[in-house]
């Protein structure tokens, strides 16, 4: 089973300022990641799959990057809405699909 | 809108039984496979099951948490998915949330990853 680690655990930025999270995999997956985001009381939304192709509707200062072990998400200038909590999830090699335990991103 | 809803979602005793249901709506359900992902309050996300569209075979998956106790299954006349959970345990509680999973191929290989998310339905196990 692949384990799926993010780091930090929570990060505190201020609005306006750029996120940059963390996720490392304990084998390669190749580009088969995805970014979910989730906030309070929601299901999660899916950012970016491949690693770095946005989904639909996702804006642009959302982007990904990464391949085989080591992962990148990075908001640019935040805004309220994006503090929550974001997982990565290899799709590479499963069953099982795995994510990561999350990073909450929270307001500086 | 392209979206699923589940439902089924109750207090049960250990050792009972529940049925999950996905309804899935505005889009051609039966070229998509989907899965069940469950969230422990205060927890991240689990994946627990996993059901390829007819076309791929129809296959199912399952983590090993809950192999031999839950079944997922489809209906795809009625763009119905289920997971039927048996032999519950109190560490079976968690929301539980349905996805579409579209796929892509990369050398023959099928990747699949979770687009569409439900908003969940609840299962608390407890006696």
């Amino acid at each position: 089973e692949i384990v799926m680690t993010q780091s930090p655990v929570t990060l505190s930025v201020s609005p306006g300022d750029r996120a940059t999270l963390s996720c490392r995999a304990s084998q390669s997956v190749n580009s088969n990641l995805a970014w979910y985001q989730q906030k309070p009381g929601q299901a999660p939304r899916l950012l970016i799959y491949g690693a770095s192709t946005r989904a639909t509707g996702i804006p642009a200062r959302f982007s990904g990057s990464g391949s085989g072990t080591e992962f990148t998400l990075t908001i640019s200038s935040l805004q309220s809405e994006d503090f929550a909590v974001y997982y990565c999830q290899q799709y590479n090699n499963w069953p099982p699909f795995t994510f990561g335990q999350g990073t909450k991103l929270e307001i500086k | 809108e392209v979206q699923v809803v589940e439902s089924g979602g109750d207090l049960v005793q250990p050792g009972r039984s529940l049925r999950l249901s996905c309804t899935a709506s505005g889009f051609t359900f039966g070229d998509y496979a989907m899965s069940w992902v469950r969230q422990a309050p205060g927890k991240g996300l689990e994946w627990v099951s996993f059901i390829r569209s007819k076309a791929s075979g129809g296959t199912t998956e399952y983590a090993a948490s809950v192999k031999g106790r839950f079944t997922i299954s489809r209906d795809d006349s009625k763009s119905l998915a289920y997971l039927q959970m048996n032999s519950l345990k109190t560490e079976d509680t968690a929301v539980y949330y349905c996805t579409r999973d579209p796929f892509t191929v990369v050398r023959g290989g099928y990747y699949y990853y979770m687009d569409v998310w439900g908003k969940g339905t609840t299962v608390t196990v407890s006696s």
